[in-house]
């Protein structure tokens, strides 16, 4: 059983498109994180979410809009995607917030042409 | 800006010998910090969290730290082909926000 999965797991568009990127955890924690990890490997923290409640909320472009419907999930929606959006998006949780033992999924690659 | 640095590599090393990773930070008042391994293509994975100063054992990892020094370390002792990798070195951000801040990490090569 995979603990936190993610799709898609490669992900190809134009810019200008909007694309959303799923994740679920099945390992009952409280909280759910996004990182980007660029073409250097600098892996950032986007956003965090706490039993579906918003908690770290980074300088991200407001492009970028996550959504947590239940504390299993945690969706990002990306509009208008630019060429610099291109990654590898991890979705992540931990057992709670403050917790540093992170669980990574297995990352989205998105390419934006 | 809160930073953690480390040279990206390639670090090379003969099987069998023992590697050594380096990490600095600028966030003074962080108390809590933490390795990860990261396979090529892979996601990343906790493999040491350290909290005091000193050495901390898991088996062939040993962390250190100094905190005075504002430095992390890990070595790697018997380096196997199988820990070929990029190891993320990651300091929370002070305050205890939970807020990981991660190194470019180091890309280890260890040779047969």
């Amino acid at each position: 059983d995979t603990a936190v999965s993610q799709t898609p797991k490669y992900l190809v568009t134009q810019m200008g498109n909007d694309k959303s990127i799923k994740c679920e955890q099945n390992l009952g924690h409280d909280t759910m994180y996004w990182y980007k990890q660029d073409s250097k490997k600098f892996l950032k923290i986007m956003f965090s979410y706490n039993n579906k409640e918003l908690i770290i909320n980074e300088t991200v472009p407001n492009r970028f809009s996550p959504k947590s419907p239940d504390k299993a999930h945690l969706n990002l929606h990306i509009n208008s995607l630019e060429l610099g959006d291109s990654a590898v998006y991890f979705c992540a949780s931990s057992q709670r917030a403050g917790d540093e033992k992170l669980f990574f999924g297995s990352g989205t690659q998105l390419s934006v042409l | 800006q809160k930073e953690v640095e480390q040279n990206s590599g390639p670090l090379s090393v003969p099987e069998g010998a023992i590697a050594s990773l380096n990490c600095t930070y600028s966030d003074r008042g962080s108390q809590s910090f933490f390795w990860y391994r990261q396979y090529s293509g892979k996601s990343p994975e906790l493999i040491m969290s350290i909290y005091s100063n000193g050495d901390k054992e898991d088996g062939r990892f040993t962390a250190q730290l100094n905190k005075a020094s504002q430095y992390v370390s890990l070595l790697i002792r018997d380096s196997q082909p199988s820990d070929s990798a990029t190891y993320l070195c990651a300091v929370e951000s002070s305050g205890n926000t939970g807020k990981l801040i991660f190194g470019q990490g180091t890309t280890l090569q260890v040779k047969p």
